[in-house]
């Protein structure tokens, strides 16, 4: 169990596009899902925490504007990175945080997205 | 706040020797621990987590990792390592209902 899928697993677009990725908990219902941002070589820097039925949490630094998080149900959060451009290709990975008795509310990570803006 | 230091960014061990990858961390009160792995364009595998009890956590594919409060360590170890451990390494660390933070991450190399 504790399965986190992303859709798509890589995407390309051209500049000045918005590009959706989806994160959904297969097996569990995650009230909390994290949304991180990989560069290459580089660690996963926490982009924003996103709660079912609530504005996300950005972290410093990140444009709220730019990457737009809903968490609509308790299996679904999308982030919307709006008008991109090439400095926004990475590697984009979400984690849902399994918040059943027992768990300890650890977090699943999903498989990832690749983002290539040209 | 919480935060880890990996203090190797690359580790290169021949194939069938032992490893230690180090991690420390920082916090004022207390944490969980984990140790993930990461393979080229993959997501993130939980490879053990330490959240109470025996300091010594034993994880999947043979690896191993000891919680030392005095020293705010949580090294990861394996006895001996195959050609398909070469992967990225993080260490990381969160306190209960908060977010994880991960260090920068120790690429294994294995060498034949």
């Amino acid at each position: 169990g504790a399965v986190v899928s992303q859709h798509p697993s890589w995407v390309i677009c051209k500049s000045g596009t918005s590009v959706k990725i989806e994160c959904r908990s297969l097996d569990f219902q995650a009230t909390t899902m994290f949304w991180y941002r990989q560069f290459p070589k580089q660690s996963l820097m926490l982009m924003a925490t996103s709660n079912e039925g609530s504005k996300a949490t950005y972290e410093q630094g990140v444009e709220k504007d730019k990457f737009l998080i809903n968490h609509a149900s308790l299996t679904l959060s999308t982030l919307t990175v709006t008008s991109a451009h090439p400095e926004d290709s990475s590697f984009y990975i979400c984690s849902a945080r399994d918040g059943r008795p027992g768990s300890y509310n650890e977090q699943f990570f999903g498989p990832g997205t690749r983002l290539t803006v040209l | 706040a919480q935060s880890v230091t990996q203090l190797d960014s690359q580790v290169p061990v021949f194939e069938e020797a032992p490893v230690e990858l180090r991690c420390n961390y920082s916090s004022s009160v207390s944490v969980y621990l984990f140790w993930y792995v990461q393979y080229p364009n993959q997501g993130l595998q939980l490879l053990l987590k330490y959240l109470s009890g025996s300091t010594l956590v034993k994880g999947i594919n043979g690896f191993e990792a000891e919680f030392n409060k005095s020293q705010t360590s949580f090294h990861l170890r394996k006895p001996s390592v195959h050609i398909s451990d070469t992967a990225e390494y993080f260490c990381a660390v969160s306190v209960a209902d908060d977010k994880i933070i991960f260090g920068k991450g120790t690429r294994l190399h294995i060498l034949p």
